[in-house]
């Protein structure tokens, strides 16, 4: 099956940098990446995702990236505020059955030093 | 919309012990996720749904067990809890179609077996 790998598992960056999350992925047939946010005690939470056939999707502070040759997609967060503080999450998917189950990575813990 | 919502939200079971966790969904979505997530660790899938009267095992299905008689419910059942089952247990549910469609999720249940 597939195997999501996330690395740092823990990133501190000062207010106003730039913090990236990089995650690999084993199954060369995945082709959908979200992202999710999980601030401390709350649900998870959708950031932005991509597809297979899409290099990059940027949506204002937040991007992603993917190689698929590589198969290794980041998450790039610029500008970083406070409230970006939370854990976050990769995941992968593949297309084949309707249901679409996500494997997630292990997360980062990203925290935003004022 | 209450989205999905997840009963209880804290539970302390003793060892052997059994019972249900609550999830249900007013998004009349057809897929249907549970999640248990250990500290630390990402979400691992336990079991799913695509629909009223179709279940299928995860990555971590043993010691749980399913049902879905409605398209709202989807409850998870725990028999002779164990330590190992000490998590955050979390609800999921999504629209149907093409699978790149965003996975929304409950508060979550924070159980403890002691």
């Amino acid at each position: 099956g597939e195997n999501v790998e996330q690395h740092p598992s823990t990133l501190s960056v000062q207010e106003g940098d730039s913090a990236v999350i990089k995650c690999t992925y084993s199954d060369s047939a995945s082709n959908y990446f979200p992202w999710y946010k999980q601030e401390l005690g709350k649900r998870p939470q959708l950031i932005i995702d991509i597809r297979s056939n899409v290099g990059e999707k940027k949506d204002q502070r937040i991007a992603v990236t993917l190689n698929k040759t590589a198969k290794h997609f980041s998450l790039h967060i610029t500008e970083t505020q406070p409230e970006d503080s939370a854990v976050y999450f990769c995941a992968a998917s593949r297309p084949s059955g309707s249901a679409r189950q996500l494997t997630f990575g292990s997360g980062t813990q990203l925290t935003v030093l004022p | 919309n209450a989205g999905v919502t997840q009963t209880p939200k804290f539970r302390i079971l003793k060892i052997g012990q059994s019972m249900t966790l609550q999830c249900t969904q007013d998004m009349n979505h057809n897929y249907m996720y549970w999640y248990r997530q250990d500290p630390g660790m990402g979400l691992k899938l336990i079991y799913y749904s695509v629909g009223a009267g179709i279940t299928d095992k995860g990555e971590v299905p043993n010691g749980y067990n399913v049902s879905r008689s409605t398209t709202e419910d989807f409850p998870l059942r725990l028999e002779l809890a164990a330590p190992s089952q000490t998590s955050v247990y979390f609800c999921a549910s999504r629209e149907p179609g093409q699978g790149y469609n965003e996975q929304f999720f409950g508060p979550g249940t924070r159980l403890t077996v002691l």
